[in-house]
């Protein structure tokens, strides 16, 4: 099974609707994040979480936020879903640590028309 | 801050020859360099990273990258390309002197391998 799961896997929605993406681990790792990634522009960090009581803004959380609901869980919403929010998200998991390393869940394509 | 600028969106090559994927960093402090790869419909898995031991650091699949300080360089490396090495490699770096290291990535270098 994998580590770091993600659903849906594939979301397609409409301008200014209500979506959710789920993304779960069973590393046991504290560090949880968010990526969206555009092609041409690499992977952007959206959110952080370092436990489930420390939430940390990226470089472009505007139009997201997130929720943390248990050490396994990290949920991304985005309130009013806009075209340019179409991206592959990711989710990623690490531990602390100086020479961490992140692991990346499969990521969930989402179309917003 | 921290930044890397990957040469190439796209590199061909044929099976057997050597791959070599470009990547500066910038940084104000003693970085750390990744190295990410992308295969089709998945998430990102490290290659590799360097963490300011030895600076030609082996990875995975038989890659390896050397860390360059003097030219602020920490390009890739395999000497002979399979068809399985097809995907979308990414540098990354994050500071080496703070407690969290926020990964900044480049903008990705997908590798082509033709028979």
């Amino acid at each position: 099974d994998a580590d770091v799961t993600q659903t849906p896997r594939n979301r397609i929605t409409k301008t200014g609707k209500r979506i959710m993406l789920e993304c779960s681990q069973t590393k046991g790792h504290d560090r949880m994040y968010w990526y969206r990634q555009d092609p041409g522009l690499g992977l952007r960090l959206i959110y952080y979480s370092f436990d489930v009581k420390d939430i940390n803004k990226g470089e472009i959380s505007d139009g997201y936020s997130v929720s943390r609901q248990a050490q396994a869980k990290f949920s991304l919403s985005l309130e009013s879903a806009i075209p340019n929010q179409t991206a592959l998200y990711f989710c990623a998991t690490s531990e602390p640590g100086l020479q961490e390393t992140q692991y990346f869940g499969p990521g969930t394509r989402l179309l917003v028309l | 801050a921290q930044s890397v600028t990957q040469l190439g969106s796209h590199v061909s090559v044929s099976e057997g020859a050597l791959v070599l994927l470009r990547c500066n960093y910038s940084s104000s402090v003693p970085p750390y360099l990744f190295w990410y790869v992308q295969y089709p419909n998945q998430g990102l898995q490290l290659l590799l990273k360097y963490t300011s031991a030895a600076t030609l650091v082996k990875g995975i699949n038989g890659f390896e990258a050397e860390f360059k300080k003097s030219e602020t360089s920490f390009h890739l490396t395999k000497p002979s390309a399979h068809m399985s090495d097809a995907a979308e490699y990414f540098c990354a770096v994050s500071p080496a002197n703070t407690g969290f290291q926020k990964l900044v990535f480049g903008t990705g270098t997908r590798l082509l391998v033709s028979p």
